[in-house]
């Protein structure tokens, strides 16, 4: 089945850091992928939508200065956390859908851990 | 936008018995509706799907039912086992892949051996 990869998996830096989180769809291309962050025992909160070739879509309250998405290729987006402060420690989750038909299911990559000292 | 209610939070059932969670949605345009399996430390894995053409989706023990006109969708796990304990999100998307998902809060299954 369709692998979304995502890497790394667990991230412990000092505070001030830049941190890059790495998705990757393995075996299909996505045009469009999603970043999610989530608290403990929280559901998934939508921090954006990244668009291949193009600026990512920012939810509403989140910084995109702070939270830099690039999609060069139709197989990765990357999540980069700018200056990480401990606020920012929290459970980053990327997803990916099959490019060219419609109701294709979201993939989710096994999330990266971000610890902020 | 979407809203998607999901209950319940919590549930602790005895193996083999059957497990039902239920969500409610608000936006009729939505018309894909997935459910994923959590497990601690690990991204949702897709389980199973149903989309607004169908009224019900059965994968060997796991079975999601679809009522459009009352807007809402079941979960429905038959002879569970102490391996499907976990956190279960539904979501609701309208067709196109670029369309956001808007997930429910989660429900925590537990089931006891």
């Amino acid at each position: 089945g369709a692998v979304v990869s995502q890497h790394p998996s667990r991230v412990i830096c000092k505070s001030g850091t830049s941190v890059k989180i790495e998705c990757r769809s393995l075996d299909f291309q996505a045009t469009t992928m999603f970043w999610y962050r989530q608290f403990p025992k929280k559901s998934l909160m939508l921090m954006a939508t990244s668009n291949e070739g193009s600026k990512a879509t920012y939810e509403q309250g989140v910084e995109k200065d702070k939270f830099l998405i690039n999609h060069a290729s139709l197989t990765l987006s990357t999540l980069t956390v700018t200056s990480a402060h401990p606020e920012d420690s929290s459970f980053y989750i990327c997803s990916a859908s099959p490019a060219g038909r419609d109701n294709q299911p979201q993939h989710f990559g096994d999330g990266t851990r971000l610890s902020i000292l | 936008g979407e809203n998607v209610e999901q209950h319940p939070s919590t549930l602790s059932v005895q193996e083999g018995d059957s497990a039902v969670i239920k969500c409610t949605y608000s936006d009729s345009a939505s018309n894909y509706f997935p459910w994923y399996k959590q497990e601690l430390g690990k991204g949702p894995q897709l389980i199973i799907d149903i989309r607004s053409n169908v009224g019900e989706k059965k994968d060997q023990r796991i079975a999601v039912t679809l009522n459009k006109t009352a807007k809402h969708f079941s979960l429905h796990i038959t002879e569970t086992q102490p391996e499907d304990s976990a956190v279960y999100f539904c979501a609701a998307r309208p067709s196109t892949n670029a369309g956001k998902s808007t997930f429910g809060d989660g429900t925590t299954l537990t089931v006891k051996p």
